[in-house]
């Protein structure tokens, strides 16, 4: 079982914001200064969308944006998008490892 | 430009052993940590182990000795040497880079290669 929490499924419509949270209650997980987010379509490779909570790589759209608040990391999307849909891990660290959340997939209706 | 490519793969019966390589190439390889990530069908991603830039190792729980990680700098190449698989393994396997030198974000993946274990 994951330290981190994730939603299984959220859904928006094109146009709209949707968050997605992450959440730990483990005292494991690190103070979360190296959450990480990533966007998985069907049988495609992992994309990094955010690191470090709220930067993002080289050629992301600014349309992604992190935060976090307490033991709740989230990932915003603002102005949704069809090719928005698709599956988003959470990830984080302890003192020797690093986890991922169970996933959430993102519906655009 | 960044590519990783994973090869190894294959069915393998239950207690088996498989060693998954990953070559590397578009940046200085010895320079950052390196890292294995699986994702069984239909499920998530589950993270393996990591070798730092200077060789340092770290594994998830559930490797329990099974899985060692190891790079060769000289052949911008990264190893997975697995042992005693079981159906549980099966899964593809992603080979990572690091964003940064220490940050355990990973920006760069190669395509996989799928581990079958038949039991």
């Amino acid at each position: 079982q994951s330290a981190l929490t994730q939603p299984a499924s959220v859904s928006g419509s094109p146009g709209q914001s949707i968050t997605i949270s992450c959440t730990t209650t483990s005292s494991d997980v690190g103070v979360y200064e190296y959450v990480s987010w990533y966007q998985q379509h069907p049988g495609k490779v992992p994309k990094l969308m955010i690191y470090e909570v709220s930067n993002r790589p080289s050629g992301v759209s600014h349309r992604f944006s992190g935060s976090k608040s307490g033991n709740t990391a989230s990932l915003t999307i603002s102005g949704l998008q069809a090719e928005d849909e698709a599956d988003y891990y959470c990830s984080s660290y302890t003192t020797t490892s690093v986890i991922f959340g169970g996933g959430t997939k993102l519906t655009v209706l | 430009e960044v590519h990783l490519l994973e090869s190894g793969g294959g069915l393998v019966q239950a207690g088996g052993s498989l060693r998954l390589s990953c070559a590397a190439s578009g940046f200085t390889f010895s320079s950052y940590s390196m890292t294995w990530v699986r994702q069984a069908p239909g499920r998530g991603l589950e993270w393996v182990s990591v070798i730092s830039d200077s060789g340092a190792t770290y594994y998830a729980d559930f490797v329990k000795g099974r899985l060692t990680i190891s790079r060769d700098n000289s052949k911008n190449m990264l190893f997975l040497q697995m042992n005693s698989l079981g159906a549980e393994d099966t899964a593809v396997y992603y080979c990572a880079k690091y964003v940064l030198a220490t940050t355990p974000a990973f920006d760069n993946w190669g395509q996989g290669t799928l581990v079958t274990v038949s039991s």
